[in-house]
């Protein structure tokens, strides 16, 4: 089984750029959610979907907009890059119930110059 | 709201010996807590969870975490540390639709 996975892997933008990240998972699991992890910052939600069709904002979610495409898919937009956004981008999974375990995928480390 | 507190940001023990990371939480409910390990250039792994019943909890790699309510901590052991082990280890709490994670601590395993 993939699992949960995320393309591209690694990106380089210039401040301004927009772009996409990608995230499939192959679990049938209900909730999605998009973090950033920074040095000393451990993980931060940027936005989660709860369920399919649904979405809300995490704890950082400036900057970024979210689509819940189909219960399998849950990308992120970065409309107008900023240095600030370089960082390591998490998309991870599961099921609704409150003590299921969440899985990762290996994470897009994205550049803003 | 809900919180995890991962006092430690670095933990250093020699090969063979027993090690701890420590874990504090804070939620209105049932706690569901969680740890999980990450390699370099990694994502996250699960090793274990706690829902309810036994406070000792078994996980993958010979990891087990200690659940404690009064002291309101969920402490991830295991008794002989090997050098592979060295990683960074997150707690993560979940009362709600969205896990929140601690900090991390970077266990450093010397042999």
């Amino acid at each position: 089984n993939a699992g949960v996975t995320q393309t591209p892997k690694f990106q380089v933008l210039k401040t301004g750029q927009s772009m996409t990240l990608q995230c499939a998972q192959d679990m049938n699991h209900n909730s999605m959610y998009w973090y950033r992890q920074d040095p000393g910052m451990g993980l931060r939600l940027i936005y989660y979907s709860a369920s399919e069709g649904t979405t809300d904002k995490g704890e950082v979610p400036n900057g970024y907009n979210v689509s819940r495409l189909n219960k399998r898919e849950f990308s992120l937009r970065l409309e107008s890059a900023a240095p600030s956004q370089t960082s390591v981008y998490f998309c991870a999974s599961s099921e609704l119930g409150f003590g299921t375990e969440a899985f990762f995928g290996q994470g897009t480390r994205l550049t803003v110059v | 709201a809900q919180s995890v507190a991962q006092p430690e940001d670095q933990v250093n023990v020699a090969e063979g010996n027993p090690l701890t990371v420590k874990c504090t939480y804070s939620v209105s409910g049932n706690p569901y807590l969680f740890w999980y390990v990450q390699y370099p250039n990694r994502g996250l792994q699960f090793l274990l969870k706690y829902i309810t019943g036994d406070n000792l909890v078994k996980g993958s790699y010979g990891f087990e975490a200690e659940f404690n309510k009064s002291q309101t901590s969920f402490h991830l052991k295991k008794p002989s540390a090997l050098v592979s082990d060295s990683a960074l280890y997150f707690c993560a709490v979940r009362g709600s639709y969205i896990p929140t994670f601690g900090r991390g601590t970077s266990l450093i395993v010397h042999p």
